[in-house]
Formats: structure tokens, C-alpha cells, sequence
């Protein structure tokens, strides 16, 4: 049973455009929301991060809008570079049980030069 | 820093081979996970531990078991290696409590034959 869902297997993007990674979870009690990048044959590595008492969280050029209501996240990339071209992950844990995180399938981005 | 190691980077075993798989985290973390990611399946947790000597399963736990002896060190043990557990084992650490992320090994890609 997938709680936490990428739809888009993958995601092509021109470079210096906006990418826009979905991830939407069906848990309610998931309170804390994270994005991993991996690259291939490597593990993956922390990007960003929000709680649920936020609805947006912004780290230089990457953004994570949450919306609790849909069950909802993204995560924005401007501009897309193309280093920037990895699997990413989104994760959440659960209120009560932090310990540990679940994960959704991946979406590959790639940018284009 | 924290710093997460898996023992192997890349390894080939044969059908039926007892196989251990070796993390070792530097950061005094309580928790540590082991994971496989497989294409379109994501992260799935095998076993987590949340302290030495303890260990729960998590979404895949068969054909595998662990051991934590020590607090900085928890190994994946698949008893008798099969080609469907050929995949990229991914050990992380945390430590304990809520809204914390997990670090990352750099990934064990295993192959059996």
C-alpha cells in the first residue's frame, strides 16, 4: 500500500525553466514532508524539507509548497539547471511514529541544455 | 558531517551465498535503515533499528535479517542470496525524534547470479 505517490515516472525540462516535481500522500497524520535528489550509483541526498504547520519553505532556488487539504505536495526548481538532473524523492513521516519515513517511487527529471 | 559508509560499492554473489551487507554511521544516530530501491518501486524499507540489539521489520523483510551490536553499526544479512534480490541497497541513519532527516549511504549495488 503506496502512501506516498509520485505519479510522473518521469519529467523533461529546457534548462533556465521552471520544474515542478509532484508528490501527493494519503496519510493524515504525515506531519513532516522531505525531498531527496539521487544521483545514479549514489545515495540520495537531502534537499529540503517542511512541516505541516507550514505551507511553503524556500531554499535558494528550490521551493516545497505544501497543501494539507489535497494531501499535496511540490517542489519547484528555478531556474533548472542541468545538474539539476537526478531522481528525486519525496518522503514523509508519520506524527506519531518519526522514526520512520516513507518514500514515493521517484520522478527522473532531466534538463536540457 | 555526517557520515554514513557502506562496506561495498558493488558486489557479485552467487545464487544461494550467504551475503552481509555493512553500514556504519559516525554521528552516535539512534535510528538506522536499511532500504532497496528498485526501478519504479522507490525506497523500500527492509529492517530499521532503533537502538542497539533492536530491530523491526519493515515493508519486505523476507530473506533478510540484521544485526546491530554496536550503535554505529548495522548490517543487512541475506541468508541465502536469490537473483531477485539483486538491487541497490541503501543504509540511512537518523537520529532520534521527530522532524529529522535521514542520511545516506552511497548505495550497495548488489547483483546475484
Amino acid at each position: 500500500d503506496q502512501q506516498v505517490k509520485q505519479n510522473s515516472p518521469s519529467l523533461s525540462v529546457q534548462e533556465g525553466r521552471i520544474s515542478i516535481l509532484n508528490c501527493d500522500y494519503t496519510n493524515s497524520m504525515f506531519d513532516y514532508f522531505l525531498w531527496y535528489k539521487k544521483y545514479p550509483a549514489e545515495g540520495p541526498t537531502f534537499l529540503i524539507s517542511i512541516s505541516s504547520i507550514k505551507d511553503k519553505n524556500e531554499d535558494g532556488r528550490f521551493t516545497v509548497f505544501l497543501n494539507k487539504s489535497a494531501k499535496h505536495l511540490s517542489l519547484h526548481i528555478v531556474p533548472s539547471q542541468p545538474g539539476d538532473s537526478a531522481v528525486y524523492f519525496c518522503a514523509a513521516q508519520h506524527r506519531n511514529t518519526g522514526n520512520q519515513f516513507y518514500f514515493g517511487t521517484g520522478t527522473s527529471l532531466t534538463v536540457i541544455p | 558531517d555526517v557520515k554514513v559508509t557502506q562496506s561495498s560499492r558493488y558486489l557479485v554473489k552467487r545464487t544461494g551465498e550467504k551475503v552481509f551487507l555493512e553500514c556504519v554511521q559516525d554521528m552516535d544516530h539512534e535510528n538506522m535503515f536499511w532500504y532497496r530501491q528498485d526501478p519504479g518501486l522507490g525506497l523500500r524499507l527492509i529492517y530499521f533499528s532503533y537502538d542497539v540489539k533492536m530491530k523491526e521489520k519493515g515493508d519486505i523483510p523476507e530473506g533478510y535479517s540484521v544485526s546491530r551490536e554496536k550503535k554505529e553499526r548495522f548490517s543487512l544479512i541475506l541468508e541465502s542470496a536469490s537473483t531477485n534480490q539483486t538491487s541497490m541497497y541503501l543504509c540511512a541513519s537518523t537520529s532520534g525524534g521527530f522532524w529529522t532527516e535521514a542520511f545516506f549511504g552511497q548505495g550497495t549495488r548488489l547483483t546475484v547470479v
